[in-house]
């Protein structure tokens, strides 16, 4: 079990372009869930798999940002043409989903800084 | 009290003391909570959970306490070490009928004095 995986850690990036996120979850974990987490706040939810089957979005998830999950393993955010206001730390985290054990694991998160 | 933007609630504590962090959480729905430890620049570490059938549970070190009737959750934290200096947040999930979706709190900034 080596945990949930996130790159790249860093990415600093130009106002405009589109960036992709990577997260692998702790293996055989159903849930997987994307946060946003800015300085001095708590993480804020932004999505959620449900295997390869997205179930929920918040409204803080634009037009620009979009999940995916194709094979219920890894899972990939790309937000586009990005704005200086999405700068902030992306986290993904995952569960193993079942009623006894719905224990929530972070990965190191994506430090985004748009220029 | 509430954070407001970066100003988040700060606890000082010299170590070898007892920390004790508070949390109010906002659904009486809530039915599973974990506390979280977050470093600079790192994701939020598992520390230790509970269910809403209890009202306490320990761990090493660390202990929750749980008081539905006015929504408020604590950890405690025995013998407090240079390393456990961190933010501290607590997360609600919301249930199933929320996407087992966790909400978390501002977070407390505990720093411990050598």
């Amino acid at each position: 079990d080596t945990g949930v995986s996130q790159d790249p850690r860093h990415k600093i990036t130009k106002r405009g372009q589109n960036v992709t996120f990577r997260c692998d979850p702790i293996s055989e974990h159903n849930r997987l869930y994307w946060y946003r987490q800015t300085l001095g706040q708590g993480p804020e939810f932004l999505t959620y798999f449900q295997n390869e089957a997205q179930l929920e979005k918040s409204r803080l998830l634009s037009d620009r940002f979009s999940a995916e999950r194709p094979k219920g393993s890894f899972s990939t955010l790309e937000i586009q043409r990005t704005e200086q206001g999405d700068s902030a730390m992306y986290l993904c985290a995952s569960s193993p989903g079942s009623l006894t054990n719905e224990k929530l694991f972070f990965g190191s998160g994506t430090q985004l800084s748009v220029l | 009290g509430e954070s407001v933007g970066l100003h988040l609630p700060t606890l000082s504590v010299q170590e070898g003391d007892n920390s004790i962090i508070n949390c109010a959480y906002s659904n009486s729905a809530s039915d599973y909570f974990i506390w979280y430890k977050q470093e600079s620049g790192k994701g939020p570490q598992f520390i230790i959970d509970i269910r809403s059938n209890m009202d306490k549970r320990q761990g090493q070190r660390v202990t929750v306490l749980l008081n539905k009737t006015v929504k408020h959750l604590s950890l405690q934290i025995a013998a407090t070490q240079p390393g456990d200096s961190a933010v501290y947040f607590c997360a609600e999930n919301l249930g199933l009928y929320n996407f087992n979706k966790f909400y978390f709190g501002s977070g407390t900034k505990l720093n411990v004095k050598p």
